[in-house]
């Protein structure tokens, strides 16, 4: 069965230093998403990318955080300096289609910023 | 502004007992309705979905969840547990804006199974 992947499981970084969080979507699918989960708070919505560009995202996805497919293959999130506030869960996720259809979602990175 | 409470945090249930996790809503329409389970080093499952239709919807691995739009509820039922069940569960809504594709989800509910 087809499934999402995330590399690395786990990433320890330093504040300030750029990480980027890496995910191969499901082959066919077309729309890719990155949501993030604080420990012990709700997983939240940051960013849905379509057709090479941001379709939506939420407030939490500043300038600090960049989506890119850079290849047919992978979705990578970029956060440019890391602060402590980032760490966190990230998981990745990818549908058909848009609007609502189902989302399959990798195991997710956990970023831990010291 | 939209959001999903599940007032449970961690449910105990015995194995072969029945099981009922919450889930209410904060929306003016009917949003789309989502149950993901996540077990220990695992993405996220998807359940079961509301989207229309008959309110009470059947997913995998035996669970089904009514939606009750009087109470703003879906919540999600089994009528025997399995310890494989033993997992943390989200409710989760979407289709709340044009674009559609951003999922709200709640805090989770913890699952322990006791034999």
């Amino acid at each position: 069965e087809p499934e999402v992947t995330q590399t690395p499981s786990h990433q320890v970084t330093q504040m300030g230093q750029e990480v980027i969080l890496r995910c191969v979507p499901i082959s066919n699918h077309l729309y890719f998403y990155w949501y993030r989960q604080i420990l012990g708070q709700k997983v939240e919505f940051l960013v849905s990318f379509y057709n090479n560009e941001i379709s939506e995202k939420s407030e939490i996805f500043d300038d600090q955080f960049s989506v890119e497919r850079p290849d047919g293959s992978n979705f990578t999130l970029k956060i440019r300096s890391t602060k402590l506030e980032d760490s966190a869960m990230y998981f990745c996720a990818s549908s058909r289609s848009g609007t609502v259809n189902e989302q399959f979602f990798g195991p997710g990175t956990r970023l831990t910023v010291l | 502004a939209q959001s999903v409470t599940q007032p449970d945090i961690h449910i105990t249930v015995s194995e072969g007992a029945s099981l009922e996790l919450r889930c209410n809503y904060s929306y003016g329409a009917t949003p789309y309705l989502f149950w993901y389970v996540q077990s220990p080093g695992q993405g996220l499952q998807l359940l079961l979905k509301y989207f229309s239709g008959d309110t009470l919807v059947q997913g995998i691995k035996g669970f089904e969840a009514e939606f009750k739009r009087s109470q703003s509820s879906f919540n999600l039922r089994k009528p025997s547990v399995h310890w494989s069940d033993a997992a943390e569960y989200f409710c989760a809504v979407g289709g709340l804006n044009q674009a559609g594709t951003a999922l709200i989800f709640g805090k989770g509910t913890t699952l322990s199974v006791s034999s």
